[in-house]
């Protein structure tokens, strides 16, 4: 078991560039979630797949933000016209559905700068 | 909205000390996470304790559900225990956990 991982680790870019961030849920997990946390902040949630199908999505997650999880395994986080106040860390955690207990396991982030 | 309050904001200790960190919450729980997150910012899970209590090493949680609050215990704490530690939430019927805003612990030699 490796854990949730996160691709790039840091990514630095210049406003109105297009990113896209991947993460792999550790294998069998079949919820993903992705977060995001900015300086001095707790995470805030973002949205939330179970296998392929996105069930949840916050009003934080404005229109030019998008995600997928095409096959139920892995996901992509895209950003596209990026502005400065896209910087921050986003998170994705994975958990396996399970009705007595329920854990969400952390990637290690991805760190967006956009100047 | 569900709310998360943790406190306090902050804390120094000094290596070897005692502490008590609480989180409330706002309704009724489906879910409760304590983490620490280290300088590098990852989430490292401490406890997954919607109700009752668990302990692991120096470290031990409480949660009174129907009080809506939990307590992280950590006992002789070392200069590695320094970082912030964030409790985190869902209600009933939901899975998105809703965090607190952490509280910063430093640990002094």
């Amino acid at each position: 078991d490796t854990g949730v991982s996160q691709d790039p680790r840091h990514k630095i870019t210049k406003r109105g560039q297009n990113v896209t961030f991947r993460c792999d849920p550790i294998s069998e997990h079949n919820r993903l979630y992705w977060y995001r946390q900015t300086l001095g902040q707790g995470p805030e949630f973002l949205t939330y797949f179970q296998n392929e199908a996105q069930l949840e999505k916050s009003r934080l997650l404005s229109d030019r933000f998008s995600a997928e999880r095409p096959k139920g395994s892995f996901s992509t986080l895209e950003i596209q016209r990026t502005e400065q106040g896209d910087s921050a860390m986003y998170l994705c955690a994975s958990s396996l559905e399970d009705r007595h207990q329920e854990t969400q396991y952390f990637g290690p982030g991805t760190r967006l700068l956009v100047l | 909205g569900i709310q998360v309050e943790q406190s306090p904001p902050d804390l120094i200790l000094q290596e070897g000390a005692n502490s008590t960190l609480r989180c409330n919450f706002s309704d009724s729980v489906n879910n409760l996470q304590w983490f620490h997150q280290n300088p590098w910012g990852q989430l490292i899970n401490l406890f997954y304790i919607p109700s009752g209590t668990k302990q692991n090493g120096r470290l031990s949680a409480t949660t009174v559900a129907t009080e809506r609050y939990s307590l992280l215990y950590i006992s002789s704490s070392q200069t590695t225990d320094s970082g912030v530690y964030f409790c985190a939430y869902s209600g009933a019927g939901s899975y998105q956990l809703t965090f607190g805003k952490g509280t910063k612990l430093s640990v002094i030699p």
